[in-house]
């Protein structure tokens, strides 16, 4: 079953403008990832933060953390053309001791409008 | 990261058919896992591929409908068997465990994605 949800299911905006995507979580978690998928392709790994980190950037790529609310958002900047596709939140319950894969929400779907 | 390709990409079959899918991994992994897309849905983890042992099956999926191998660190197949329609969906490998990533052990890639039709 599913680990959380991503908020809003379906986002589109214009150009230039930020897009931000919520991800919420059920259970403790060693770190969070966040990944792209264009039309039904293999996903993209976009960034990884970890349970101890806060905040975390890459490029126009901003993602937070929230243990204690059990979230993560995700912030792209400057959107273009290019960021139209679905975006992942995966949670890793990775103990060391059991073979644990990712546990995925639902997805956003985000929409620039050129 | 990793260069992780999947064969075939795509196919359709007819029912109560079998298809095996092949992942190859251009490095040594420590854990490949297989997940499974449905149309329109998220991904689901179908089962860790453990090298030399049978493969650990999250609940819902059973080996008899999904045997997985993993020979070596490179490589693994999954095999989707006596096929419906049902299983008409992406099936994805995904890697953990490259050495010289930032992530350390912790970062998983995914390969490019099989697309099944069931007819």
């Amino acid at each position: 079953s599913q680990q959380g949800e991503e908020d809003p299911q379906a986002l589109s905006i214009q150009e230039g403008e930020n897009a931000t995507m919520n991800c919420s979580y059920k259970t403790s978690i060693n770190n969070l990832q966040w990944y792209r998928q264009n039309s039904g392709r293999g996903l993209v790994h976009l960034i990884l933060i970890r349970s101890n980190e806060r905040e975390k950037h890459s490029g126009r790529l901003r993602v937070t953390l929230d243990t204690s609310k059990k979230s993560s958002s995700l912030l792209i900047t400057a959107s273009r053309a290019a960021d139209t596709a679905s975006y992942f939140c995966a949670t890793d319950a990775w103990s060391g001791g059991g073979a644990d894969g990712l546990t995925f929400g639902k997805g956003t779907h985000l929409i620039i409008q050129p | 990261s990793a260069v992780i390709s999947q064969k075939p990409s795509r196919d359709i079959c007819q029912r109560g058919t079998s298809l095996t899918i092949q992942c190859q991994v251009d490095s040594q992994v420590t854990m490949m896992f297989w997940y499974r897309q449905q149309p329109g849905q998220s991904l689901t983890l179908i089962a860790t591929a453990n090298q030399g042992s049978e493969a650990t099956y999250e609940s819902g999926f059973v080996i008899d409908k999904f045997p997985i191998s993993r020979p070596n660190l490179t490589f693994s197949t999954l095999t989707v068997s006596n096929m419906s329609p049902e299983d008409s969906s992406i099936y994805l490998c995904s890697v953990r465990g490259l050495a010289g990533t930032a992530d350390g052990t912790d970062t998983q890639y995914f390969g490019p994605g099989t697309r099944l039709t069931v007819l």
